[in-house]
Order: structure tokens, then sequence, then C-alpha cells
């Protein structure tokens, strides 16, 4: 899997948008753009995917750089639930993709 | 509904025993993983199956085993725990499919096993 980068901590607001930048510069055109977070004592959980276009879900909103080199991950609003450490992750199309392949990831802190 | 099961959360074995920890799941996924996770440290895959076949990282140790003995269950065997061992063990599920359709699949993670070495 190609790699990611992302700042190791993030502060934020509750109640308050937060947007959780990763950068994938040597991103495949094969790549979806994954992002997982781990909650404290628990299992990574699925937050959302993309492949080129932006996402939304009931979790969060996916928004994907035109060159796909870097996305971002938006919380529209904040919740103390919400802290935890968010991967991104890029995931190919080969039969290795079933495999995720966790870089350092973000540890988002929330302020109440 | 708990998808993914692992038993127990907190396992507690000495230096040199062998240990196993289990993973359930109700998803009937046919792949299953696990992963290591050290303290601050991201998840690490050990290993996966992929139905029956049974696929391993090239730098996971000899010391950890896998077995799975059906669609639903999979086990972790750390024959000789050692103290670096120590970690959070984390099972998962995907769907399988054919190449250019896994890239999209979801994982689902179990709570883990937190392992100590005394």
């Amino acid at each position: 899997d190609a790699k990611t980068t992302q700042p190791n901590s993030m502060e934020s607001n509750e109640e308050e948008p937060v947007h959780l930048p990763c950068n994938h510069s040597t991103i495949s055109g094969t790549d979806y753009i994954h992002w997982y977070r781990q909650l404290p004592s628990q299992g990574p959980e699925y937050v959302i995917h993309g492949l080129t276009s932006n996402v939304n879900n009931r979790m969060a909103s996916l928004a994907i750089a035109e060159d796909r080199k870097s996305s971002t991950l938006i919380l529209h609003r904040a919740t103390l639930r919400d802290a935890a450490v968010y991967y991104c992750i890029l995931r190919d199309v080969a039969p290795a993709g079933n495999m995720l392949t966790f870089g350092g990831g973000t540890r988002l802190m929330v302020k109440p | 509904d708990a998808m993914v099961i692992q038993n127990p959360r907190y396992q507690v074995t000495q230096f040199g025993k062998p240990v196993t920890l289990s993973c359930s799941q109700t998803l009937n996924h046919n792949v299953m993983y696990w992963y290591q996770q050290k303290s601050s440290q991201a998840p690490k895959l050990l290993f996966h199956y992929y139905d029956k076949d049974f696929n391993n990282e090239a730098d996971t140790p000899d010391n950890f085993q896998s077995r799975r003995p059906n669609t639903s269950f999979c086990f972790l065997d750390i024959r000789s725990p050692g103290l670096g061992d120590a970690a959070m063990y984390l099972c998962a599920t995907s769907r399988g499919g054919i190449a250019g359709l896994v890239a999209k699949n979801i994982q689902y993670f179990g709570a883990g096993t937190r392992l100590s070495v005394l």
C-alpha cells in the first residue's frame, strides 16, 4: 500500500467542525482512500472511504483533492465521543488489497 | 450487537507458557485477520485467512500460529510468549472478492484481547 502522512495530533472544541488532513502524494490511480478510527481501548472502526469523488455518510465527509494527492476527513460537529486516533489508509486493487496497512494516524483531542 | 467477538478481553500468561486467543464472527465473512498492536503504536497485520487459505506476513515470527476450524472461528496461538509479545491483539473480518472489488471492502474489528506476559 502507498504511504500516507498525517499530523500526529490535533485539537478541537466540542460541537465545532474538524478537518483531518492526509497526504498521499504517491497514490496510484486505483488506490481507494479509507479512514478508520480507534477509540480508546477499542478496535479500529470504519469511518468512510472514497476513490475520486467526495463522499458523505452519517459519520463524516471525505473531501478528495482533484489530483488525489491529499484528502480531508471532515467531522461536522465534534463530540467528546469523537476523541480517537484517526487512520488514513490507501488500499489498492491487487489481491493484497485485502490488507490494511496502518500508518501513524492522528490523535484527535476534543475539548468540552 | 457485537459482530466480531474476542475472548477474553484480558489475558495474563507466564513467560514461555502457550496461550490461545479466540475470535468469532456473526458476519459470515470469508476473510479473517489477526493484528498485533503494541502500546502507542498502530496495528500491525500478523496473518489472515481467506476462506481456509492461510496467508502469513513475511515478518511474523514463527512463535505465532493460527487456526481457523470453520467460517465463524479463528484462533491465535502463541507457542512461547516472551515479554515482547505483550500487546493488544485484534481480530478483524471482511468479505473477500475478486481483485478490483476487495479494495472497497470494509474490515470489522473486535474489541481486542490485551495480553500481559509475566
